[in-house]
């Protein structure tokens, strides 16, 4: 599976939109960019996923860039409970487990 | 759907001991992930089961350390003979059969925590 690159660390201020930005410069077409995030000491949270389109649910928004190298995962309003570490994970199809990384922690303040 | 399950939460064993910890999948889920997460570490993936069978054991230290998922029941992880670098938080998570797509979202439980004296 391609390696992600994520920053150690982001602050936010509440309200606001957390954009957190991931490189995946190696990924190759049949790998699926996943995004999951562990608050606390809970287990980690399914968030969203992609291809290449860039898709919209109920909790955040993943761009994908055009040529898939990186892709940022976006939290239109930010608040406290989002506080977690969240990771980028890029992953093959076929293969079936998740290789996490060390992620980015955000921090969401008032 | 209750989600995941996962227990005990907490389990408490001295050093020598066994520990044994369960994983109910969400219904109609057939794939089990077992993962570790030592104080202050990231979440290292340990084995992948499919019922009646070990698909990916990759992760798993290769003495004391089994796991299974029967036909019937919950996914067991099981450490034998447990010492103090074992306690950690032991997460389980299932996945439905691989879609067409090829696309395959992971719900985690919340953990069993194994602390060992």
């Amino acid at each position: 599976d391609a390696k992600t690159t994520q920053p150690p660390s982001m602050d936010c201020a509440e309200g606001r939109a957390a954009n957190l930005p991931c490189n995946h410069s190696t990924i190759s077409g049949n790998e699926y960019v996943y995004w999951y995030r562990q608050i606390h000491s809970q287990g980690p949270q399914y968030i969203i996923h992609g291809l290449k389109n860039n898709e919209t649910n109920e909790m955040a928004s993943l761009i994908i860039t055009e040529d898939r190298k990186s892709s940022t995962l976006i939290l239109p309003h930010a608040t406290l409970r989002d506080t977690a570490v969240y990771y980028c994970i890029v992953r093959r199809t076929g293969f079936q487990k998740l290789v996490f990384g060390t992620g980015t922690r955000l921090l969401v303040s008032p | 759907n209750a989600g995941v399950m996962q227990n005990p939460r907490h389990l408490v064993r001295r050093r020598g001991q066994e520990a044994r910890l369960r994983c109910s999948p969400m219904k109609g889920h057939s794939h089990v992930y077992w993962y570790r997460q030592l104080p202050e570490e990231g979440l290292k993936f340990m084995v992948y089961l499919q019922k009646e069978n070990i698909i990916d054991e990759s992760g798993m230290p290769k003495e004391r350390f089994s796991a299974e998922f029967p036909k019937e029941g919950p996914s067991i992880l099981r450490i034998q003979q447990v010492v103090r670098g074992d306690s950690a938080a032991y997460f389980c998570a299932s996945s439905p059969r691989q879609t067409l797509s090829g696309a395959n979202v992971l719900t985690f439980g919340a953990g069993s925590r194994l602390t060992v004296l």
